[in-house]
């Protein structure tokens, strides 16, 4: 098993850039989610999905849109993106909400 | 806003036990404990999680006091591997979701 795999691993956006990041998991998983981490700080949600065709706002989704057509993939899109969206993003996956999550290695985004 | 409460750093000497302590006075009857780690940036790593038991698996112990407002994640011999940030951290359940609040972790230094 791969796990849960993000692309790109690094980007570099100008202001105003839209981009998809891209997370699939080969594990079955029903929950998905994406989450931020600004330097030094903790991790944020944004995003998550309990299944297929079914997703919700987590605590700082503005800026930010997800889709979930396949239990697999769960690609996080920014429309405009700010200075403000400069952070890592992880996304996670789980089985159901009693097991710990698995979280792939992290996209290196930088607004500019 | 994160429902727990870490030292900010510790240091623990290589083959000795690490005692990572962990406050969550607020905590509910419900809700769980879990503790993940995070090696320089990666993708965090579930450990261990509970409810009211203590709970042992090949990577730690969970120490959880009767009142359930404290914790303590026991690495019984440290290894200089063992350097990250670890993070205490509440199930908070909201609606249909069972949410994770993160808060800022305790870096922990194991030295040879």
């Amino acid at each position: 098993n791969a796990g849960v795999t993000q692309t790109p691993k690094f980007r570099i956006l100008k202001i105003g850039q839209s981009m998809t990041l891209q997370c699939t998991q080969d594990m079955n998983h029903n929950y998905m989610y994406w989450y931020r981490q600004d330097p030094g700080m903790g991790l944020k949600l944004i995003y998550y999905s309990v299944g297929a065709g079914i997703t919700d706002k987590g605590e700082v989704p503005n800026g930010y849109n997800v889709s979930r057509s396949t239990t697999e993939d769960f690609p996080l899109r920014l429309e405009l993106a700010a200075p403000s969206q400069t952070s890592v993003y992880f996304c996670a996956s789980r089985q159901n909400p009693n097991y710990g999550y698995t979280f792939g290695s992290g996209t290196r985004l930088t607004v500019v | 806003d994160a429902k727990t409460t870490q030292p900010p750093s510790m240091d623990c000497a290589e083959g000795r036990a690490a005692n990572l302590p962990c406050n969550h006075s607020t905590i509910s009857g419900n809700e769980y404990v879990y503790w993940y780690r995070q090696i320089h940036s990666q993708g965090p790593q579930y450990i261990i999680h509970g409810l009211k038991n203590n709970e042992t698996n090949e990577m730690a112990s969970l120490i959880i006091t009767e009142d359930r407002k404290s914790s303590t994640l026991i690495l019984p011999h440290a290894t200089l591997r063992d350097t990250a940030v670890y993070y205490c951290i509440v199930r908070v359940n909201a609606g249909n979701n069972r949410k994770l609040i993160w808060g800022l972790g305790t870096s922990l230094a194991v030295n040879p």
